[in-house]
């Protein structure tokens, strides 16, 4: 079965300092790759995904992705974070049959 | 277009009753999906569906049940509430099992 491990559970940051969260999986079969985010007090939003084709992935607010394969990881990165960006951050991939697998989530908080 | 919608937001129960939470989407998406989030845990899958009238467990489908008559509904029903199953429960859907899902508002369940 599918496991997904995101490393940092809590991470805290300055503003401008440049993130890179880190999600590794399990699955060595074709994945479908996912980074979803949840602000305080709201439901999950997805960040960006990868399906196939380039493994450099850009989402939505300066956030990309890039998928490793002989890494089996997906790690999500920013240049440069805002206030306004603290929120839980959670990676998900496909299982074996059709579901995706979310991992246990990274608290970002950024100080102003 | 209200998308997804979950009713009641916020409950309140004592253990042993039974409770049910409602899920409605309008997109007409295939699949649907209950999680509950608790913290520590991240998004744990307790039961999802590809189609009307069918169904499938999740990790954690113990002391819940699911039925899904129609397309657009899909509700949660703890048959015998315990305080272990106080959290928040979010209902998803997507157009496959493996492709991204859309999240809705979430239900927190207080089980007292």
């Amino acid at each position: 079965a599918q496991s997904v491990s995101q490393h940092n559970h809590h991470v805290i940051l300055s503003e401008a300092a440049s993130l890179e969260l880190g999600c590794n999986y399990s699955y060595g079969g074709t994945v479908n790759l996912f980074w979803y985010v949840q602000y305080p007090g709201q439901h999950l939003q997805l960040l960006l995904k990868y399906f196939s084709g380039d493994p450099l992935v850009k989402g939505i607010k300066g956030f990309e992705a890039e998928f490793i394969k002989s890494k089996f990881s997906f790690n999500l990165r920013k240049p440069s974070v805002q206030w306004s960006d603290t929120a839980e951050y959670f990676c998900a991939v496909n299982d074996a049959d059709d579901k995706i697998i979310f991992g246990k989530g990274t608290r970002l908080h950024i100080l102003p | 277009d209200a998308g997804i919608t979950q009713s009641p937001r916020y409950k309140i129960t004592e253990t042993g009753r039974q409770v049910t939470l409602m899920c409605h989407q309008t997109w007409s998406h295939s699949y649907m999906f209950w999680y509950r989030q608790d913290l520590g845990h991240g998004l744990r899958l307790i039961y999802y569906s590809a189609a009307a009238d069918i169904t499938d467990k999740g990790e954690v489908p113990d002391g819940y049940v699911v039925s899904r008559s129609k397309t657009e509904n899909f509700p949660l029903t703890l048959e015998s509430a315990t305080r272990s199953q106080t959290s928040v429960y979010f209902c998803a859907t997507g157009l496959a099992g493996q492709n991204e899902q859309y999240f809705g508002p979430g239900t927190r369940l207080t089980v007292t």
